[in-house]
């Protein structure tokens, strides 16, 4: 099994909305990526997961919570967010930590905040 | 810093011929380089990598590409494009090899006409 999934495929929320987005790989990876990605626009790093542990939290605003409950499950936590958080957000796992290891995709969850 | 550059926004090519998709780096030390590609409303598939070894490197697809140390390059090669390869290409590099964040080019998008 090489797939990530995500869910939900798309979401609209609120700017007062807490809502939050769920990735799962069954792979034996051991490392797990939030992206946030814009229209035609090559993908942001959020938050690495290295061996459940955050590892990486690339300036992310508070309003972003991410939470990983085990190897295979990564969750990202959505609070009071802006119009301007419309994004796809994309998770992805590797191997091993590193980027000498190819990271594998999830189709992404289309957010709007209205 | 690590940086790579995707000179054309847009390549067009019709089926059957050539498909050549740009990319040059710019790295301090040794790079691994990647190519990964969007298909519409989907994640990011990875197709290829360089990290060390013979500089040409083929991949899924019927892709390949050569590392050009001279040049900085890492151009995507397919000799005979099919119209499934229309898509949004994006080239990565990491500068070592147990960082965890990828610099990724603008993208570039290819449409292969009939």
């Amino acid at each position: 099994d090489t797939e990530v999934t995500q869910t939900p495929k798309h979401l609209v929320m609120g700017m007062t909305n807490k809502k939050s987005l769920k990735c799962e790989q069954h792979m034996g990876h051991r490392a797990m990526y939030w992206y946030k990605q814009k229209a035609k626009k090559p993908p942001e790093l959020m938050f690495v997961y290295s061996y459940e542990k955050l590892s990486i939290n690339e300036s992310v605003p508070s309003r972003f919570s991410p939470e990983c409950p085990n190897s295979s499950l990564l969750n990202l936590h959505l609070h009071a967010l802006q119009p301007e958080d419309s994004a796809l957000y994309l998770c992805a796992s590797s191997h091993e930590p590193g980027t000498a290891y190819e990271q594998y995709f999830g189709p992404g969850t289309r957010l709007t905040v209205t | 810093a690590q940086s790579v550059a995707q000179p054309e926004d847009q390549v067009k090519v019709a089926e059957g011929n050539p498909l050549t998709v740009k990319c040059t780096y710019s790295v301090s030390g040794n790079p691994y380089l990647f190519w990964y590609v969007q298909y519409p409303n989907r994640g990011l598939q990875f197709l290829l990598k360089y990290i060390t070894g013979d500089n040409l490197v083929k991949g899924s697809y019927g892709f390949e590409a050569e590392f050009n140390k001279s040049q900085t390059s890492f151009h995507l090669k397919k000799p005979s494009a099919l119209v499934s390869d229309s898509a949004l290409y994006f080239c990565a590099v990491s500068p070592r090899i147990n960082d965890y964040k990828l610099s990724f080019g603008a993208g570039t998008t290819v449409t292969v006409r009939a």
